[in-house]
């Protein structure tokens, strides 16, 4: 069956690393998305894996992926207030086939 | 190139009545998906029109609906309007569905 959990809150102080978890029960899930939300507004998409990669870096973003775990996290490098949003994993699979899989969100809350 | 457009951005109605809102998907897209947001469900998955024709379905009922015209717009209906419909409807597009998706900024829409 398909299902993305996320955990609901983390706090940061400004400057820090955040690193926001997600889990993922498809095996056969292709590609992995992260996307944020800022309030009143849609979805901005951050960035996204395939399931054949281990990594990707842009920029400030690192995503890391462990498929035997079926474990995904987005570590955002010297977070800034301006990062405070709702963050969103999603996932598509050969189940879902056009549909975009959400866990429930991530509220980052970033302190000065 | 333009984002996703919706419209309108916000819509209150009563009980019972029907209501139509659009989208207005990025130039050469030829899908378009849309998702209920609700505090309590998350992001769920309506459906999704490609070539004018619904191509993948979530489990929404029968009072949910939606077209695709010929130049990749699409609209979505929900008749007979309860309570539980109030939500933030995102709109998204991808080249053909089986690529990443980008997102509107919603319609939210408030029943009474």
């Amino acid at each position: 069956g398909e299902d993305v959990e996320q955990s609901l809150f983390l706090s940061v102080r400004e400057g820090d690393s955040s690193v926001i978890n997600c889990t993922y029960t498809d095996s056969s899930s292709t590609y992995l998305y992260w996307y944020k939300q800022e309030p009143g507004a849609g979805l901005q998409l951050l960035t996204y894996i395939f399931s054949n990669m281990d990594m990707k870096q842009d920029q400030r973003l690192t995503v890391l992926l462990n498929k035997k775990d079926k474990h995904l996290s987005l570590r955002i490098a010297d977070t800034q207030t301006g990062d405070s949003a709702i963050y969103f994993c999603a996932e598509t699979s050969n189940q879902a086939g056009t549909a975009l899989i959400f866990g429930k969100g991530t509220t980052l809350s970033v302190s000065s | 190139k333009a984002g996703v457009t919706q419209t309108p951005r916000y819509l209150i109605k009563t009980r019972g009545q029907q209501v139509t809102l659009s989208c207005s998907p990025i130039s050469g897209h030829r899908s378009v998906s849309w998702y209920q947001q609700t505090p309590g469900q998350g992001l769920q998955f309506l459906f999704e029109y490609f070539s004018e024709t619904q191509r993948n379905k979530g489990n929404f009922p029968g009072r949910f609906s939606g077209r695709q015209f010929s130049n990749s717009r699409s609209e979505m209906n929900v008749s007979t309007l309860e309570l539980g419909d109030s939500a933030l409807y995102l709109c998204a597009s991808s080249p053909t569905g089986f690529d990443t998706q980008y997102f509107g900024p919603g319609t939210r829409l408030t029943v009474l």
